[in-house]
């Protein structure tokens, strides 16, 4: 089976601007997730899609959103980028709850 | 709020001996816990899980062992290789798909 596949592998962005961030998860998978890596950070959960539907959210502002298509592929918008968004974005999918997460290689977003 | 701790940001191990990661957790409601892997420039990749109703697991050359109530899980690898070296991050979820992740721990593994 592929495995998790994340575009683009890296951005550059301005301060201001809007980005989205697409991955398409493993076959067969529903539950897609997001996170966040940030050096002194580790890994922070941005939200999951189940079937379409939000199911979790994480402790991120109304300017990080996502969704999920029916093929179970997803994207994540953030809006008004700020230097602080600078970070490396990692999808992760799932068979669902209870599952292990089969993480993506990640997007790199550098905002200047 | 760090809900899952990895005290150690380093560590160094000679190959063929043991390498131990050490994960404490503060919220009494996960219930399912994961090691990752990750080298630099990739995602992180599945290792091992383990259940709240066990106490330790066992993969090969990967051992987690679970102790409730101290909260706290770790990892063994026996015999440590050079292709060990990596970020191990342990995680945690309740009843939802939400894994909430330590901060890592660098582990060298040298000849």
């Amino acid at each position: 089976k592929a495995g998790v596949t994340q575009t683009p592998r890296y951005l550059i962005k301005t301060r201001g601007q809007q980005v989205t961030l697409s991955c398409s998860p493993i076959s067969g998978h529903r539950s897609v997730s997001w996170y966040q890596q940030t050096p002194g950070q580790g890994l922070q959960f941005l939200f999951e899609y189940f079937s379409e539907t939000q199911r979790n959210k994480g402790n991120f502002p109304g300017r990080f959103s996502g969704r999920q298509f029916s093929n179970s592929r997803s994207e994540m918008n953030v809006s008004t980028l700020e230097l602080g968004d600078s970070a490396l974005y990692l999808c992760a999918s799932s068979p669902g709850t209870g599952y292990e997460q089969y993480f993506g290689p990640g997007t790199r977003l550098t905002v200047t | 709020d760090q809900q899952v701790k990895q005290n150690s940001p380093s560590l160094s191990v000679q190959e063929g001996r043991i390498s131990i990661l050490n994960c404490d957790y503060t919220n009494s409601m996960f219930d399912y816990f994961l090691w990752y892997k990750k080298y630099p420039a990739e995602g992180p990749t599945f290792l091992i899980s383990i259940s709240s109703i066990k106490d330790k697991n066992e993969d090969g050359r990967f051992t987690v062992f679970l102790n409730k109530s101290a909260k706290h899980l770790s990892l063994h690898i026996v015999p440590s290789q050079p292709g060990d070296s990596a970020v191990y991050f342990c995680a945690a979820s309740d009843l939802t798909d939400k894994l909430i992740f330590g901060t890592g721990t660098r582990l060298q593994v040298f000849p």
